[in-house]
């Protein structure tokens, strides 16, 4: 069946640091992608999708691009914030949702 | 902006007790789901719901579960014997009438602790 795979956290970096999650997928047909973060304490907020091959979702500074040739949807940000602290989910799906099981960023200042 | 709402935000039972997990999706919303994630595990399908039926629903979703939309705005979850392996975070969600092309909604989830 259709899954995702997600590096393995915790991933600690530095404040102004470049941030890569990497997310690989196993999917039929061509399902939409998502990261989703969860905020300490708080429910999972959509941070970008996309809905094809080679889009690029973005919002925040964060980006990712759906690579049919590599089925990956990694997730990246050119200089992280202590703010950016959460645990992100990368997810397939079309109706419900398929999360991998979520990597926790930790940013110091 | 609308938010879907989940209460109680943490609930402690005891094995064999029933639980009803409560949520108040974004009111214009057609489609509604329950997941759930494991202490430290991922974040698990269980049901979704659409025009008063279920849709579709996992392996997890056996005879102990159930779902409700008992009027216009909550929509509940029931679990009728809970299990020390049900405890877990559970999360209810919405979208809106686009289907498929809307974002999921999420609450902030309860937190089911069974001992």
């Amino acid at each position: 069946g259709d899954s995702v795979t997600q590096m393995e956290g915790p991933v600690t970096l530095s404040e102004e640091a470049f941030l890569t999650i990497n997310c690989t997928y196993t999917a039929t047909g061509y399902p939409s992608l998502f990261w989703y973060v969860q905020y300490p304490g708080e429910g999972l907020q959509l941070l970008l999708k996309a809905t094809k091959a080679d889009d690029k979702g973005s919002n925040k500074g964060f980006e990712a691009t759906y690579r049919k040739e590599t089925t990956s949807f990694h997730l990246e940000k050119g200089s992280v914030q202590v703010s950016d602290s959460a645990v992100y989910f990368c997810a397939l799906g079309g109706g419900k949702l398929i999360f991998g099981q979520g990597t926790e960023l930790s940013v110091k200042p | 902006e609308p938010e879907v709402t989940q209460t109680p935000s943490h609930q402690v039972t005891q094995m064999g007790q029933e639980v009803i997990l409560r949520c108040v999706p974004i009111s214009n919303h057609l489609y509604f789901y329950w997941y759930r994630q494991i202490l430290g595990q991922k974040v698990e399908f269980l049901v979704s719901f659409y025009n008063n039926e279920i849709s579709e629903k996992s392996e997890i979703f056996d005879d102990q579960f159930s779902v409700e939309r008992p009027d216009g705005s909550n929509f509940t979850l029931k679990i009728r014997s809970t299990k020390l392996e049900d405890s877990a975070m559970y999360f209810c969600a919405s979208r809106g009438r686009d289907g498929h092309n809307s974002p999921l909604h999420f609450g902030n989830g309860t937190r089911l602790t069974v001992t």
